[in-house]
C-alpha cells in the first residue's frame, strides 16, 4: 500500500523554524516527483513546494520562496521541508504528496498531515 | 501564476441530485486539470485527472470535461458519501494552483 506519513508539526513562536518530515512506502520513492501542500484552518489547498526525484530541481510558491527548502534522502525513502522565519500566515496542515515521474502530473496520494501553528 | 476560479462557492443539494460544478483558468491549461475531494478532517482524495479521466475505483456517477480554460465536474444522482468539499487543480504551469473550492451541502 502507497503510504506517506508526515511528523514535525508543532506549535512555532513568530520568526522561528521548523523541519517536517515525510516517510514514504509501497513505492519507489526515488522515482517520483514530491510535494508539499498547506491547508491554513478553514480555508483552501496552496501548493508551496516539489523536488525532482533525485533532488537536484525544487520549485517553490512566491509566499514561501527564499524561507523554506524542500529536500529529500531516497535511501531512507524521506522527504522533507525545512520552514524558517515563520509567521501566523504559515499557521496550516501541511500535507506531503506525491506526484508523478515527470513534473506535470496530479498529486496522489496524499498523507494525512501535520498541522503548524504559528503563534506567540 | 495561473488562477483557478471555481463556482459555486457552495452549494446545497439533496441525495439523488445531478450537481454541477464549474472550474475556470485564467489561461488555458489544456487538459492539464484534476479534481479531487475532501472530506472534513481528511486528506484530499484524486477524483479526476486530464480534465475527464476518472481514478482507479472512483464511482462512474462523477465524471469531468473541459479543456482549455472552462471545466465542470458532474455528480449525477448524488449520495450521502458525496457531500464534500472539491477542489480542482491545474498542473500545466510551473507553479500548481488549485481552485477555491466547492462545498457541497446537504439541503
Amino acid at each position: 500500500e502507497v503510504q506517506l506519513v508526515e511528523s514535525g508539526g508543532g506549535l512555532v513562536q513568530p520568526g522561528g523554524s521548523l523541519r517536517l518530515s515525510c516517510e514514504a512506502s509501497g513505492f519507489s520513492f526515488s522515482l517520483y516527483w514530491m510535494n508539499w501542500v498547506r491547508q491554513p484552518p478553514g480555508k483552501g489547498l496552496a501548493w508551496i513546494s516539489r523536488i525532482n526525484s533525485d533532488g537536484s530541481t525544487t520549485q517553490y510558491a512566491d509566499s514561501v520562496q527564499g524561507r523554506f527548502t524542500i529536500s529529500r534522502d531516497n535511501a531512507k525513502n524521506r522527504l522533507y521541508l525545512e520552514a524558517k522565519s515563520l509567521s501566523n500566515d504559515d499557521t496550516a496542515v501541511y500535507f506531503c504528496v506525491r506526484g508523478g515521474m515527470s513534473v506535470r502530473s496530479w498529486f496522489d496520494p496524499w498523507g494525512n498531515g501535520t498541522l503548524v501553528t504559528v503563534s506567540s | 501564476d495561473i488562477q483557478m476560479t471555481q463556482s459555486p462557492s457552495a452549494l446545497s443539494a439533496s441525495v439523488g441530485d445531478k450537481v454541477t460544478i464549474t472550474c475556470r483558468a485564467s489561461q488555458s491549461v489544456s487538459m492539464w486539470l484534476a479534481w479531487y475531494q475532501q472530506k472534513p478532517g481528511n486528506a484530499p482524495k484524486l477524483l479526476i485527472t486530464k480534465a475527464s479521466t476518472l481514478d482507479g475505483g472512483v464511482p462512474s456517477r462523477f465524471s469531468g470535461s473541459g479543456s482549455g480554460t472552462e471545466f465542470t465536474l458532474t455528480i449525477t444522482s448524488l449520495q450521502p458519501e458525496d457531500f464534500a468539499t472539491y477542489y480542482c487543480q491545474q498542473y500545466s504551469s510551473s507553479s500548481v494552483t488549485f481552485g477555491g473550492g466547492t462545498k457541497v451541502e446537504i439541503e
